[in-house]
């Protein structure tokens, strides 16, 4: 079936400091990555779309500055957290789209990165 | 998007089936109905999918109204390991919205 991993699955930093999360699609080709946050007991929120080899699409709020996202193949996204905060603590997760399907919207989960910074 | 809502919590016994409800009455035309379920700090994991007939695969079935402003997700012989957060999802366009979901809880 279609995998998708992200690394690393956790990373601790310094306040001030940038962190960068790889989300990449194994067995299938995804012109289409999401980057997901999630706080403790709160729901996965939407951060942004990111498109293969254009800019990525960010939702109301989300600071495109701050959350650097790369797309330059069809099978890694990167997230990077720049000056990460105390308050940029998360759960992190991405998912693909694979190309191949048109008729609907099935999307593939990464297993998430736990992101703390001290 | 169509909003959805489901019940904040259910509890079901193992072995039994588990029947998750759905509403969304707002739902156009061109919408799915998605399910999805995350377990305790997992990415999501895809469940079933559908438009307005209903439809089973391996996990589960998916059953909506002829009206389309409602589903229920049933998981037939429930296990330990079902336990988790399920999220119904309406959405016409790429990108998924999620809602607070249902926490399932199976108990032995």
């Amino acid at each position: 079936g279609a995998v998708v991993s992200q690394h690393p699955s956790r990373v601790i930093c310094k306040s001030g400091t940038s962190v960068k999360i790889e989300c990449r699609s194994l067995d299938f080709q995804a012109t289409t990555m999401f980057w997901y946050r999630q706080f403790p007991k709160q729901s996965l929120m939407l951060m942004a779309t990111s498109n293969e080899g254009s800019k990525a699409t960010y939702e109301q709020g989300v600071e495109k500055d701050k959350f650097l996202i790369n797309h330059a193949s069809l099978t890694l996204s990167t997230l990077t957290v720049t000056s990460a905060h105390p308050e940029d603590s998360s759960f992190y997760i991405c998912s693909a789209r694979d190309s191949d399907w048109k008729s609907y919207n099935e999307q593939f989960f990464g297993p998430g990165t736990r992101l703390t910074v001290l | 998007d169509a909003k959805t809502t489901q019940p904040t919590s259910m509890d079901c016994a193992e072995g039994r089936a588990a029947n998750l409800p759905c509403n969304h009455s707002t739902i156009s035309g061109n919408e799915y109905v998605y399910w999805y379920r995350q377990i305790h700090s997992q990415g999501p994991q895809y469940i079933i999918h559908g438009l307005k007939n209903n439809e089973t695969n391996e996990m589960a079935s998916l059953i909506i109204t002829e009206d389309r402003k409602s589903s229920t997700l049933i998981l037939p012989h429930a296990t330990l390991r079902d336990t988790a957060v399920y999220y119904c999802i309406v959405t016409g366009a790429q990108k998924l919205v999620f809602g607070q979901g249902t926490r399932l809880t199976i108990n032995p």
